[in-house]
C-alpha cells in the first residue's frame, strides 16, 4: 500500500465549476500538507499548504486537512482554463523529504 | 523563480551506458533532491543531499548514485541505463523549515531532464 493515495483521474469540467481533489495518507505522523500544481512539461510549483488540521483559504482555493480520517482535499471555485493541469498533494513529517500522490489530472473546458 | 537549472533537458541513450544529470542552484538552499516522475507513481524520491558530500538515499536509489562537491551541484549518475530507467528527472531544493514564502521549507523544482534509454 502506497503511503499516499491520489486518484489519478483524468477529472473533466466545464468552466465555472468546482474542482474537488483529494489524497489519503496512512502516517499518522504527517504535520505539513500540501498541494503542488504542475502544468505540461514544467516541474511542480506549490499551490497551497497547512499544517496540521484545518481549512486554509487562497482567492479561489481552499485546502482541507482532516487528520482524524487521513484525508486532505482541495477545491477550486470559479474553475478557468488556465487552472488545467495537474495537482498534486504532498505531505512530509518533521524531516525534509516529502511524500507525494501520483497527481489528478485536470482539465477546464471553455 | 527558484534560480535552478537542470541539464542535459533531453538525453536519448543506450542501455548500459552511463549517464550523468546535473542540477544547479543559485539560491544557496541546503537541501537539494532528485526525484523520478512515472505514470502512475507521481514523484518518487531517488536520492537527497542535506549538505556538500552529505547525501542519502531514498525509496527508489537502486541503479543511481549521486555526488555534491559544492553547494549549487548535485549530480545524479546512472552508472548503466536500463530501459526502466526511462522517466523525467526532476532536481528540487529546499531551505530549512521555517525558510521560503510558506515557512514550510517548500521544495523548488527544476524544469526536469527526460530521459529516454533504448
Amino acid at each position: 500500500q502506497k503511503e499516499v493515495e491520489q486518484d489519478p483521474g483524468p477529472l473533466s469540467v466545464p468552466e465555472g465549476a468546482i474542482v474537488s481533489l483529494n489524497c489519503t495518507y496512512s502516517n499518522s505522523a504527517f504535520q505539513y500538507f500540501m498541494w503542488y500544481r504542475q502544468y505540461s512539461r514544467k516541474g511542480p510549483e506549490l499551490l497551497m499548504y497547512t499544517y496540521s488540521s484545518g481549512n486554509k483559504e487562497d482567492g479561489r482555493f481552499t485546502a482541507q486537512v482532516d487528520k482524524s480520517s487521513k484525508y486532505i482535499s482541495l477545491f477550486i471555485r470559479d474553475s478557468q482554463p488556465s487552472d488545467s493541469a495537474t495537482y498534486l498533494c504532498a505531505m512530509r513529517t518533521n524531516d525534509y523529504k516529502l511524500s507525494f500522490g501520483a497527481g489528478t489530472t485536470v482539465t477546464v473546458r471553455a | 523563480d527558484a534560480g535552478i537549472t537542470q541539464s542535459p533537458r533531453h538525453k536519448v541513450t543506450e542501455t548500459g551506458t552511463p549517464v550523468t544529470l546535473r542540477c544547479h542552484q543559485t539560491e544557496n538552499h541546503r537541501y537539494m533532491y532528485w526525484y523520478r516522475q512515472d505514470p502512475g507513481h507521481g514523484l518518487r524520491l531517488i536520492h537527497y543531499s542535506y549538505g556538500v558530500k552529505d547525501t542519502d538515499k531514498g525509496e527508489v536509489s537502486d541503479g543511481y548514485s549521486v555526488s555534491r562537491s559544492k553547494t549549487e551541484d548535485f549530480l545524479l549518475t546512472l552508472e548503466s541505463a536500463t530501459s526502466s530507467q526511462t522517466s523525467v528527472y526532476f532536481c528540487a531544493i529546499s531551505g530549512l523549515p521555517g525558510q521560503g514564502p510558506s515557512g514550510t521549507g517548500e521544495l523548488f523544482f527544476g524544469e526536469g531532464s527526460r530521459l529516454t534509454v533504448l
